[in-house]
């Protein structure tokens, strides 16, 4: 089956630490993306990548960053930087296709907690 | 830029009675897609129903159907006969039809289906 694997599902990260959180796709799809969700927020997109090799900042991009080095992966490092980064993290990705009514597919998110 | 407002943070129906959850966005395009995601308590996000702005007839999927308003730039999702299962949170979500593959999320209703 197809789908979006994120893992780990709980992660805890200790202060002045990076982490990385992991997405996975089989889906074929072009475009990717990473949205924090914080309660009452619902979802803000962090980074976003249609291309490997190319990818966009999101509406809260400080404090992240990603890669995309193929089409299949895009992991979300949350650095030192970033002071507040408790959350839930959920990757999509989507084709990308001129007048394409396709949805996103979602992950089931990586829960991020600070130790 | 375009934004999307869900203005109703939490909604409560009785099991078989049925709820209209509000979505109203901002936009000055005339192409575009809109969509309705529910994340139960798993916080999965499934999608619900979309619809495409240049299609008059409103979509159905079911016990869930939308009220399309593209004048008044509303887009109300309506549940009938609300089965517990029903319970989660509900996002809208926008997306441009051509260009770029951004998707906007509003912030969420949280809908309690009472037994």
């Amino acid at each position: 089956d197809g789908g979006i694997t994120q893992s780990p599902k709980y992660l805890f990260r200790k202060e002045g630490q990076n982490v990385t959180l992991s997405c996975e796709q089989n889906l074929n799809h072009d475009a990717m993306y990473w949205y924090r969700q914080d309660p009452g927020q619902g979802l803000r997109l962090i980074y976003y990548s249609q291309i490997v090799n190319d990818f966009q900042k999101g509406d809260i991009a400080e404090g992240y960053s990603v890669s995309r080095e193929k089409k299949e992966s895009f992991p979300l490092t949350v650095t030192s930087a970033q002071k507040n980064p408790t959350a839930f993290y959920l990757c999509a990705s989507s084709i990308m296709a001129y007048n394409s009514n396709q949805p996103q597919h979602f992950g089931d998110g990586t829960r991020l907690s600070i130790l | 830029a375009q934004t999307v407002t869900q203005s109703q943070p939490e909604m409560s129906v009785q099991e078989a009675e049925t709820v209209t959850l509000s979505c109203t966005y901002d936009t000055s395009e005339s192409d575009y897609y809109l969509f309705w995601y529910k994340q139960p308590p798993s916080r999965q996000m499934i999608l619900v129903i979309r619809q495409e702005a240049y299609k008059q007839q409103n979509a159905t999927e079911n016990r869930f159907s939308v009220n399309f308003q593209k004048a008044a730039k509303s887009f109300s999702l309506k549940i009938s006969d609300s089965q517990l299962g029903d319970a989660a949170m509900y996002f809208c979500a926008y997306r441009s039809a051509p260009g770029t593959y951004k998707y906007i999320f509003g912030t969420g209703t949280r809908l309690k289906v009472l037994a």
